[in-house]
């Protein structure tokens, strides 16, 4: 079992609607989450980071289920522009105390007119 | 430009060549890590520093990559005798470490080993 583990997609969905993405964790020591966006070609860039108690920064949710070792992203009234793939990274505790961040593959959403 | 940068964004070589990047990171940051990605894949860590110090390095990576970091500013990543297998976009990111752990990532180099 993979240590982040998304569903790949692609999502496609039409302007206006609303997307939801999951990734799951396996290490119980994970201690941070974030969600990043890459657009084709380009390189990754922090979308939001994903707390407890859930955020929300403008259409965009995160949420975190600690119990269920899962974090989410939902994204509303979707626009063109948020066509990129989606990228959930966990921060982990290594044997050593080391923190390492693992990657998951990554979601392709595709909004279309 | 603050961010992060790295040079070249492009290289063609051909295999058994060796090649380096240099990657500069947010100058207050200390902590500086190497991706590669390939397409349809998330970026595969590689190795990172805390300051100039290698604190670690994937068992991935074969002994023909290495990377430095002499002054704990810039860094560079080298692979020797280059082969087809290592095309993929080689990133650089920065962070001021700690929990938030945030990543500011450089645009990348494409290599292509021929």
């Amino acid at each position: 079992r993979k240590e982040v583990e998304q569903d790949p997609g692609p999502f496609n969905v039409p302007e206006g609607a609303t997307v939801a993405f999951n990734c799951t964790y396996s290490n119980s020591a994970s201690q941070s989450f974030f969600w990043y966006r890459q657009d084709c070609r380009k390189e990754p860039k922090l979308l939001m980071s994903v707390y407890s108690s859930g955020n929300e920064d403008g259409r965009f949710t995160a949420q975190l289920n600690r119990a269920s070792q899962y974090i989410s992203l939902l994204i509303r009234d979707s626009k063109l522009s948020d066509s990129a793939t989606y990228l959930c990274v966990v921060l982990v505790l290594n044997a050593g105390n080391n923190r390492k961040l693992i990657w998951g593959l990554g979601t392709s959403l595709a909004v279309n007119p | 430009d603050t961010g992060v940068s790295q040079d070249p964004r492009h290289k063609i070589t051909k295999r058994g060549q060796n090649v380096t990047f240099r990657c500069d990171p947010i100058s207050e940051h200390n902590r500086l890590y190497w991706y590669r990605q390939t397409l349809g894949q998330g970026p595969e860590f590689l190795t990172y520093f805390q300051n100039e110090a290698q604190l670690e390095k994937s068992r991935l990576l074969s002994d023909r990559f290495s990377a430095e970091r002499p002054k704990g500013s810039f860094s560079t990543l080298e692979i020797q005798r280059t082969e087809q297998g290592d095309s993929a976009m080689y990133l650089c990111a920065s962070s001021l470490g700690g929990l938030g752990e945030k990543l500011f990532f450089g645009s990348g180099t494409q290599l292509s080993v021929l």
